[in-house]
């Protein structure tokens, strides 16, 4: 079993649809990083936390320390949106190692 | 600013050669990271370079695989002999600073296909 793990692995929407993808957590973290990565495009970054919640743009990702898990939503979504999302922990301490989920392939329909 | 740039991008070698691997990050950052996924995995870290220094290799699967930084500047990762279970995406990541409040950036990563 992974350390990290996320649902669902496949995610189809309309346009317009509330998206949420799930990421849970067995170890214990500084911070859960999500990160984006585009059909044939690089890994980029969208939110580091480690309590409550963050938003960007149409993007909104919450945590639950208690209950190590996470969770990443999309507003309004877009076909644009369609990419892999990948939540991942960083360890802290003395270890700057990131440990990924699996990734959720996220594609939204016009 | 020019981003993390990996060379090659793809990379198809036959079972016991040698494949190298190399990576440059953004300029400035001190922080090197290797990743792998092989297929239908989840992204697995390999190690951590700070400056020419290894901080953490605990990720390296085998003797197989070797990571310099020479100067600190540019990494490559080489793996010798290469076996079919090396097959995958290897990503590259640097960061100014350590730490979970770090954002990594990464490269576009080099697809290793081991025949």
């Amino acid at each position: 079993k992974n350390e990290v793990e996320q649902s669902p692995q496949n995610l189809t929407a309309q346009e317009g649809e509330f998206i949420t993808i799930n990421c849970s957590y067995s170890v214990g973290i500084s911070a859960l990083h999500w990160l984006q990565q585009h059909p044939g495009g690089g890994i980029v970054s969208l939110f580091m936390l480690s309590s409550g919640k963050k938003k960007h743009g149409r993007l909104i990702a919450t945590i639950n320390i208690q209950e190590k898990h996470s969770s990443l939503h999309i507003t309004a979504s877009h076909p644009r949106d369609s990419a892999v999302y990948i939540c991942a922990a960083h360890l802290g301490g003395a270890t700057n190692k990131l440990i990924f989920g699996t990734g959720t392939l996220l594609a939204v329909q016009p | 600013e020019a981003g993390v740039t990996q060379f090659p991008s793809h990379s198809v070698i036959e079972k016991g050669q040698t494949v190298t691997l190399r990576c440059d990050p953004i300029s400035g950052h001190d922080n090197l990271y290797w990743y792998r996924r092989v297929m239908g995995k989840e992204i697995k870290f390999l190690l951590h370079f700070v400056k020419e220094s290894k901080q953490d290799e605990s990720g390296m699967p085998n003797n197989r695989f070797l990571a310099e930084r020479t100067g600190g500047t540019y990494s490559t990762l080489k793996v010798q002999p290469a076996e079919l279970e090396d097959s995958g995406v290897y990503f590259c990541a640097s960061s100014q600073e350590p730490g979970p409040w770090e954002t990594q950036y990464f490269g576009p990563g080099t697809r290793l296909l081991v025949l």
